[in-house]
């Protein structure tokens, strides 16, 4: 069974400077997808950004990118200048690409993210 | 169309009560999801419909959970013989096309069970 484990409870940064959310996943498959979702406070949770596992080409969304390492089965979400809007829970997710797999998505237990004015 | 919606808000229930929660999910989208959420963790998966069609179910769900998408729009998702276990924050995501294009999660239904 795929697990995806978030070993950040919580963060904080700066305003404007970077941090980068730490997250690992466990599969034996070898296509699938993996997101990063966003829940500010009492707030509906939004998709921030997405990597399929067959393109080793890092995704970037304006100041949001992520570190895909496959082998390792590491995704981190990179944040680059930081804003205050930015504070929320970031979930990591995964879904299997396969069409005879399952259809549910798995998500981390999220890290909390601070920014400091 | 605002996004997807979830009636109610916040239910109190006394253990043992039934309650039924609503999820209106963006028109075109095919696709729902059902989650489960308590303080301090991510969605966990309930089940999954394809238009009107059931097509997973988390194995952890008891036989008290029970959803419905009768005509492929709405979806239900009742819990009978509610137990305090079962308060946490209910929520329903919906999307179109493939697994890697974005879902669009609801507010969420907060249950409290006394």
């Amino acid at each position: 069974a795929q697990t995806v484990t978030q070993s950040q409870p919580e963060m904080s940064v700066q305003e404007a400077e970077t941090v980068t959310l730490s997250c690992t996943y466990d599969t034996s498959e070898s296509d699938y997808y993996l997101f990063w979702y966003k829940q500010p406070p009492s707030r509906q949770m939004i998709l921030v950004i997405r990597q399929e596992a067959y393109k080793q080409q890092n995704a970037t969304e304006n100041r949001f990118s992520v570190n895909f390492q496959k082998a390792a089965k590491s995704f981190s979400l990179k944040i680059s200048d930081s804003q205050l809007g930015d504070a929320a829970m970031y979930f990591c997710a995964y879904r299997s690409a396969t069409t005879s797999g399952t259809y549910k998505y798995i998500f981390g237990t999220g890290t909390r993210l601070k920014v400091l004015a | 169309d605002t996004g997807v919606s979830q009636d109610p808000r916040h239910k109190i229930t006394k253990r043992g009560q039934n309650v039924t929660f609503r999820c209106d999910p963006i028109s075109e989208h095919n696709r729902l999801y059902w989650y489960r959420q308590t303080l301090g963790q991510g969605p966990e998966f309930l089940t999954y419909f394809q238009n009107e069609a059931q097509l997973e179910k988390s194995r952890l769900l008891s036989d008290r959970f029970s959803a419905e998408r009768p005509k492929g729009s709405f979806s239900t998702l009742e819990i009978q013989r509610t137990e305090q276990g079962d308060s946490a924050m209910y929520l329903c995501a919906s999307l179109v096309g493939g697994a890697y294009n974005e879902q669009f999660f609801g507010p969420g239904t907060r249950l409290t069970v006394l």
